[in-house]
């Protein structure tokens, strides 16, 4: 099962709307409506911000949105903040009990 | 308030074993999936394993199958992982996650990680 595939950085100032996206294939992302997205600070594990591809957990702020069209999946911050500095990764089921969950590289988003 | 705490993580050598131990807090691990997550160093996270609610099923990547076990102890409401003959490409934080959805496709609650080494 290949990996994800996610821009290496994303940058915006504060205020900015930014959008990383993730591209899989129709065996997961285009396959099923089970895209998630995380937050991982340096040294920290991962923190999940979007689940089912546009819900948001308890306590996740309403600046954080998904969305997906056919085999991509996007995550937009808007409003952005300095403490949205992060790596955000994507994930998608795959449907394989063997391999059940796949992630993306990883996107470094950097806040000018 | 739901907590995972890993242990257990070390420097081996290759064709060592690990024990790694997730005890939980908050919740009941009978009631959830649970997994095993690693992440090498400057790459994203990598499924490794899953244990589901009622402890009858487990599933492995490929790539750690027949090396790693995934059981738990309910008494102990801990989850662990055995890891034998250990490889250089096996080194990697590993956190453990709680399964959430109707398909368990994320993750709520993640451990802290336990880093595992291995090297001669």
């Amino acid at each position: 099962q290949s990996a994800l595939t996610q821009p290496p950085s994303a940058s915006g100032s504060p205020g900015q709307s930014v959008t990383i996206s993730c591209t899989g294939t129709r065996s997961d992302v285009g396959g099923y409506n089970h895209v998630s997205w995380y937050q991982q600070r340096p040294g920290k594990a991962p923190k999940l911000m979007i689940y089912e591809v546009n819900k948001r957990p308890s306590g996740v702020p309403d600046r954080f949105s998904g969305s997906k069209s056919g085999n991509t999946a996007s995550l937009t911050v808007s409003g952005l903040q300095a403490d949205d500095e992060a790596d955000y990764y994507c994930s998608s089921y795959t449907g394989n009990n063997n391999f059940p969950v796949v992630f993306g590289g990883g996107t470094e988003l950097t806040v000018l | 308030e739901v907590q995972l705490v890993e242990s257990g993580g070390g420097l081996v050598q290759p064709g060592g074993s690990l024990r790694l131990s997730c005890a939980a807090s908050g919740f009941s691990l009978s009631d959830y999936w649970m997994h095993w997550v690693r992440q090498a160093p400057g790459k994203g996270p990598v499924w490794v394993s899953r244990l589901s609610s009622d402890g009858s099923l487990t599933f492995y990547a490929d790539s750690v199958k027949g090396r790693f076990t995934i059981s738990r102890d309910n008494a102990k409401n801990t989850l662990y992982l055995q890891m034998n003959n250990l490889r250089a490409d096996d080194a990697a934080v590993y956190y453990c996650a709680r399964g959430r959805g109707s398909v368990d496709s994320w993750y709520d609650a993640w451990g802290q990680g336990t880093p595992a080494t291995v090297s001669s």
